[in-house]
This record gives C-alpha cells, structure tokens and sequence, in this order.
C-alpha cells in the first residue's frame, strides 16, 4: 500500500508569496495517477491538477503541479487570499483501484 | 451542471445501521466509477469504497476499516448512488462525500456514532 507524506504540516504565508507544496510517496507513483486538492472549512476538497501537472477546470495558473517517482510538489506562484486552505495529494490507482491521499498541508496567512 | 447531494446523515449508536443516498445530475451516471470518501471531524480525507459501472462489471472495492461492514451499490435507473453502513462504530463518525471521477464531489453528509 502506498503512502502519501506531505510537508510542511503548516505553512505560513502573506499574501503575495510564493507557495510551495511537497508531496512523497512510499513508493513510485505513476505521474498520470496523482491529484492535489484544496478544501476550505466546511466545503467540500476542490480539484486542482491531476495528472501531476494538469490544472483542473477553471483553475488559474496561478496553480501549478510537477514531479515524478516519489515527489510531488504544488507550487501557488502568488497567494491570493481566497488560496489559504488545506491542499491535499492523491494518488488515484487503477490496480488495485483504490484512492490514497496524504495527511494535508494548511496554508495559513502569516 | 453536475450535481451530486447526499442525503440520510444523522446520529446513530454503536452497532447501528444507516444507509446514505447520492442523486446525481447533469452528466451520464451509467457510465460514472463511482466513489465514497470521508472525513472525520478535523482529520485528513479518507478513501471508503468504489463502485465501477455495470459495463465494466459493477464490481466494488472497499478500504479496510469498513470491508465486510459497508456496501455500495448503485441504482442506474434513478441516477442514485448508495452506501450502507452496518455495524457502525464511533470511529465512522465522519462526513461522507460521493464522487465521480476527480473533480466532481457533493456537499457531503455527515454521520454521528454515538450512545
């Protein structure tokens, strides 16, 4: 079974400032098989890429994903106030067919 | 526009039974894996089972804190999606999304267990 570590657990931002986000599995994962997520208190999580690097739609590019093998990594270029939230990885597997996802990092406003 | 709205949360003790709906909307169902995923209160998100599309066999997968508790199932007639959690435990308490594919996720809803 993989597992998704992320880090840092919090990371504490202004607005304006670069965000970057680190996802490491266990073992490698298929690029084509990993998401990340936003998710805001009491909403539900929000896609933003798949396939590592592909934006979700209606996504900005101000959101940007990249990695392979074992790491990951979610880059916000410049925080907008409505980006801080939770982000979480993913990895979607086809065999087995199970999700996976990691622990989460919370963006908080410095 | 895609829809999906869970329903039939609530507060039930240990050892009880419930069974959670999904209508969904604005795209083909039929052809839809569909997917359960919880949360518990102030904790990460948690994969809880699949169901595939009758096409590719309608087959089922569940993670291993509910297998041999919690079925899915799925009503292509009615566009609705079904979770049926049996032997609940405290450790259940979460809200419970359905999804299709990624991107789409209901509001969700959210089970209580306890005494």
């Amino acid at each position: 079974e993989i597992v998704l570590t992320q880090s840092p657990g919090t990371l504490s931002l202004s607005p304006g400032e670069r965000a970057t986000l680190s996802c490491r599995a266990s073992q490698s994962v298929s690029s084509t098989y990993l998401a990340w997520y936003q998710q805001k208190p009491g909403q539900a999580p929000r896609l933003l890429i798949y396939g590592a690097s592909s934006r979700a739609t209606g996504i900005p590019d101000r959101f940007s994903g990249s990695g392979s093998g074992t790491d990951f990594t979610l880059t916000i270029s410049r925080l907008e106030p409505e980006d801080f939230a939770v982000y979480y990885c993913q990895q979607y597997g086809r065999s087995p067919p199970i999700w996976t996802f990691g622990p989460g990092t919370k963006v908080e406003i410095k | 526009e895609v829809q999906l709205v869970e329903s039939g949360g609530g507060l039930v003790k240990p050892g009880g039974s419930l069974r959670l709906s999904c209508a969904a909307s604005g795209f083909t169902f039929s052809n839809a894996w569909m997917t359960w995923v919880r949360q518990a209160p102030g904790k990460g998100l948690e994969w809880v089972g699949r169901i595939k599309t009758k096409s590719d066999g309608g087959t089922t997968e569940y993670a291993a804190p509910v297998k041999g508790r919690f079925t899915i199932s799925r009503d292509d007639s009615t566009n609705t999606l079904y979770l049926q959690m049996n032997s609940l435990k405290s450790e259940d308490t979460a809200v419970y999304y359905c999804t299709a594919t990624l991107q789409y996720w209901g509001q969700g809803s959210l089970v209580t267990v306890s005494s």
